[in-house]
């Protein structure tokens, strides 16, 4: 089975533009998770997306955005970057069972975005 | 709300020593709790997991941990380091569904011959 896949894995941009970010998640996952890794914050929490819908969200701006498509893929979009932006940005998928069933997270390698 | 504390930002062992890997926990709630290691230009990877069954809890490649509520503590540990353990490690929280994680600062682990 394949596994969680980000693209690009490489981003340069400058100050003010936007950027968006692709996470394929594994085949039959329904849960798609992002996470911001920078050397000052760590590994901190973005958003959920499940079923379509934000399901969680962390405390970011409201620059940062995502959606998900009816195949589970995800995007998620920073907008006006700014320097403090570049980053790892990480994608995990799950199964997203109900119930309270725990679901682990499986993670992508990553997309590397500097910001200039 | 939840959170984690990893002690220690940067811990050096020989090979062949134990690996001690320091993570406190805060949950009003029980916790999940997940220890995940990144290699360079690497995603995570999960070593494993703590989701209220036994409190020791082992993992892959040789690590375990231990879930202690008194201490509100989950270290992870490994009884001989070996050269490729050399990585960062990540003590994470989670809510029951696991799919919002809050990691702490990580722990650098340096294994020398």
């Amino acid at each position: 089975k394949a596994g969680v896949t980000q693209t690009p894995r490489y981003l340069i941009k400058t100050r003010g533009q936007q950027v968006t970010l692709s996470c394929s998640p594994i085949s039959g996952h329904r849960s798609v998770s992002w996470y911001q890794q920078t050397p000052g914050q760590g590994l901190q929490f973005l958003f959920e997306y499940f079923s379509e819908t934000q399901r969680n969200k962390g405390n970011f701006p409201g620059r940062f955005s995502g959606r998900q498509f009816s195949n589970s893929r995800s995007e998620m979009n920073v907008s006006t970057l700014e320097l403090g932006d570049s980053a790892l940005y990480l994608c995990a998928s799950s199964p997203g069972l109900a119930g309270g069933s725990y679901n682990e997270q499986f993670f992508g390698p990553g997309t590397r975005l500097t910001v200039l | 709300a939840q959170s984690v504390t990893q002690l220690g930002s940067h811990v050096s062992v020989s090979e062949g020593a134990l690996v001690l890997l320091r993570c406190n926990y805060s949950s009003s709630v029980p916790p999940y709790l997940f220890w995940y290691v990144q290699y360079p230009n690497q995603g995570l990877q999960l070593l494993l997991k703590y989701t209220s069954a036994a409190t020791l809890v082992k993992g892959i490649n040789g690590f375990e941990a231990e879930f202690k509520k008194s201490e509100t503590s989950f270290h992870l540990t490994k009884p001989s380091a070996h050269m490729s353990d050399a990585a960062e490690y990540f003590c994470a929280v989670s809510n029951q569904a696991g799919t919002a994680l809050i990691f702490g600062k990580g722990t650098t682990l340096s294994v020398s011959s």
